[in-house]
């Protein structure tokens, strides 16, 4: 059971605007950045965010990053066929002096 | 070409022991921390262990601590992770990633992976 939360799925059409959430608690989100990382089938893992709300060079705008308290979203605006993917949330957990990942939110473009 | 090649996966049995190594090219070994991040099969992504720059300090997942020893040698490039006492919930794909400090210490680099299975 992970420390961070995230929905299983998340599902839309192409051209369309969706949002991904992150739960986590005050001594790991709370309490400092989180990041976003996305994961083609049979691939390594490509940063997508950093800094809770910063796109690393090359990462395209149509992805953006939030956080508010103890939660951080991930928002993906004009959806594409490549977006399909499982997208993962991570933070560093004060308490186990550790990162933590979110159980992955696999999205689906219908 | 800035890349991270792992390499050391192979079946093992319970109780069996394992290094992992993970070569790096094409960029400053020695400037950048780094991570092993694991994913069992049709799993989500845990973070394994993290070495410093110099390698004279490193943190583990309560998980794995006291089994698996992350080390590194700068003159060689290379990242390794000894894991001793492997059970079967350590089956998983390996993957090494550099810490980006411009990036507020992300992973920004992640090697292809090497495959462990733990087996009985």
């Amino acid at each position: 059971q992970s420390l961070l939360t995230q929905p299983p799925s998340a599902s839309g059409t192409p051209g369309q605007r969706v949002t991904m959430s992150c739960s986590g608690s005050s001594s790991n989100i709370g309490n400092n950045y989180v990041y976003w990382y996305q994961q083609r089938p049979g691939a390594a893992p490509k940063l997508l965010i950093y800094r809770s709300n910063q796109r690393p060079s090359g990462v395209p705008d149509r992805f953006s990053g939030s956080k508010s308290g103890t939660s951080a979203s991930l928002a993906v605006s004009g959806l594409r066929s490549e977006d399909e993917a499982d997208y993962y949330c991570a933070t560093w957990d004060d308490s186990l002096s550790g990162w933590v990942f979110g159980g992955g939110t696999k999205l689906t473009v219908l | 070409e800035v890349q991270l090649v792992e390499s050391g996966g192979g079946l093992v049995q319970p109780g069996g022991s394992l290094r992992l190594s993970c070569v790096a090219s094409g960029f400053t070994f020695s400037s950048y921390s780094m991570n092993w991040v694991r994913q069992a099969p049709g799993k989500g992504l845990e973070w394994v262990s993290y070495i410093i720059k110099s390698g004279s300090n490193s943190y583990y997942a309560d998980s794995v601590k006291g089994r698996f020893t992350i080390s590194r040698d700068n003159a060689k490039n290379s990242l390794y992770l000894q894991m001793n006492s492997l059970r079967n919930e350590d089956t998983a794909v390996y993957f090494c990633a550099r810490d980006q400090e411009k990036y507020t210490n992300a992973f920004d680099l992640w090697g292809q992976g090497t495959m462990v299975t733990v087996f009985s």
